[in-house]
């Protein structure tokens, strides 16, 4: 089945420690997307990669990294310098180009939850 | 930039009244307009989206919205909620064009009793 796959589904971090988040779809697009969850704060942008070997910042970004060596692949690090982050993870993913464009609908993994302990 | 304002954090509702959940944006350009539905623990799945056309909208489990031009307004209707429509639903603006984000509003928890 296509779809975007996230794992691992629940994460515990210690302090200092650095974590990573995979991120890996089979719709062959081009678009990818890291979303961060908060109660009451809906979804934030973290990072995102509109072509391989090439990202962006998003909104959230300090504490962060990610790569896109593969279309298929966009792996979250969640590093020490991020001092809360505790939260739920969503990836997703669209196709950009064509007359839609950012008409697309954009695709959303099943999430992760990383807490910290 | 974009923003995008939902005025209510909870909706309480009884199965099989009518609800609406409002959503209002801000942006100095043209947007497109997404609803989403987030069950428990769960990703996001798209409900319906405005492009262009006719204002109003139809989706998945008979939701529809209708898009206000003059009052920035996409407010989503159900005429008949169910027990299973309680969740969080999210509306969402971007701005038309590639490479542009999804800006996300905070939510909108609908809470269906018998």
């Amino acid at each position: 089945d296509g779809g975007i796959t996230q794992s691992p589904k629940y994460l515990f971090r210690k302090e200092g420690q650095n974590v990573t988040l995979s991120c890996e779809q089979n719709l062959n697009h081009d678009a990818m997307y890291w979303y961060r969850q908060d109660p009451g704060q809906g979804l934030r942008l973290i990072y995102y990669s509109q072509i391989v070997n090439d990202f962006q910042k998003g909104d959230i970004a300090e504490g962060y990294s990610v790569s896109r060596e593969k279309k298929e692949s966009f792996p979250l690090t969640v590093t020490s310098a991020q001092k809360n982050p505790t939260a739920f993870y969503l990836c997703a993913s669209s196709i950009d180009t064509g007359a839609l464009g950012a008409g697309n609908t954009i695709y959303f993994g099943e999430g992760s939850w990383l807490t910290v302990v | 930039a974009q923003s995008v304002t939902q005025l209510d954090s909870q909706v309480p509702v009884f199965e099989e009244a009518p609800v609406e959940l409002r959503c209002n944006y801000s942006s100095s350009v043209s947007v497109y307009l997404f609803w989403y539905v987030q069950y428990p623990n769960q990703g996001l799945q798209l409900l319906l989206k405005y492009l262009s056309g006719s204002t109003l909208v139809k989706g998945i489990n008979g939701f529809e919205a209708e898009f206000n031009k003059s009052q920035t307004s996409f407010h989503l209707r159900k005429p008949s909620v169910h027990i299973s429509d309680t969740a969080e639903y999210f509306c969402a603006v971007r701005r038309t064009g590639t490479a542009s984000k999804l800006t996300f509003g905070t939510g909108t928890r609908l809470q269906v009793t018998l």
